[in-house]
């Protein structure tokens, strides 16, 4: 079965440091996604991304936040200048199209970000 | 925004017995979404939900769409400790007017603890 591959799975940064988490979406998806949960907490929208452009982003998805399509498999969350409160997991997501039976799409296993 | 509530927050079961939860809104959701999240893993969708009404099986997973369209529970039937997780609800949030691009709305998660 496909999956979404998220790389690092545990990255350590120190506060103010830029991180760059990693994800390969399912080969030919076309929408993705990233979400993040804090420790104990739901899972949070942050960002979709579509035709190499953000469709939709949440209030937490600040100017700290960048999303990339390097190229034709990777997908990218830049955090600029990383704060404590950013310590979560975040999770990619693709999914192939947009029809209305097609809402359940795929998570990767995420990435734990710890801020110290 | 649209919020969606999930009830009870933790249940401890034995095994052999069967679960119910549930998940409503103050809004409607024109789909529902059950997912179930392993400890250190991204949430993996166990059944979708579409139309008022609605009745779902997966296994010994049932799910169904409440014809207020707010709310939708969950069973498990005959739980064994692999049934062990959290179980998030979730949908698409309704959009004003605007193109939704396929974000979802979580509810805050059931914890399930199955003793054997």
């Amino acid at each position: 079965e496909p999956e979404v591959t998220q790389t690092p799975s545990h990255q350590v940064t120190q506060m103010g440091q830029e991180v760059i988490l990693r994800c390969v979406p399912i080969s030919n998806h076309l929408y993705f996604y990233w979400y993040r949960q804090i420790l104990g907490q739901k899972v949070e929208f942050l960002v979709s991304f579509y035709n190499n452009e953000i469709s939709e982003k949440s209030e937490i998805f600040d100017d700290q936040f960048s999303v990339e399509r390097p190229d034709g498999s990777n997908f990218t969350l830049k955090i600029r200048s990383t704060k404590l409160e950013d310590s979560a997991m975040y999770f990619c997501a693709s999914r192939r199209q947009l029809s209305k039976a097609n809402y359940g799409y795929t998570f990767g296993s995420g990435t734990r970000l710890t801020v110290v | 925004g649209q919020q969606l509530n999930q009830s009870p927050q933790s249940m401890f079961i034995q095994e052999g017995e069967d679960v119910s939860m549930n998940c409503t809104s103050s809004s409607i959701f024109n789909t529902w979404l059950w997912y179930k999240q392993d400890p250190g893993e991204g949430p993996v969708l166990l059944i979708a939900l579409y139309k008022a009404g609605e009745l779902t099986s997966n296994g010994r997973l049932t799910a169904q769409f409440g014809i207020t369209r707010k709310d939708s529970f969950l069973n498990i039937s005959a739980s064994i400790p692999s049934d062990v997780g959290i179980y998030f609800c979730a949908g698409p949030p309704q959009n004003a007017g605007g193109t939704s691009y396929g974000k979802l709305t979580f509810g805050q998660g059931t914890i399930l603890t199955v003793h054997p």
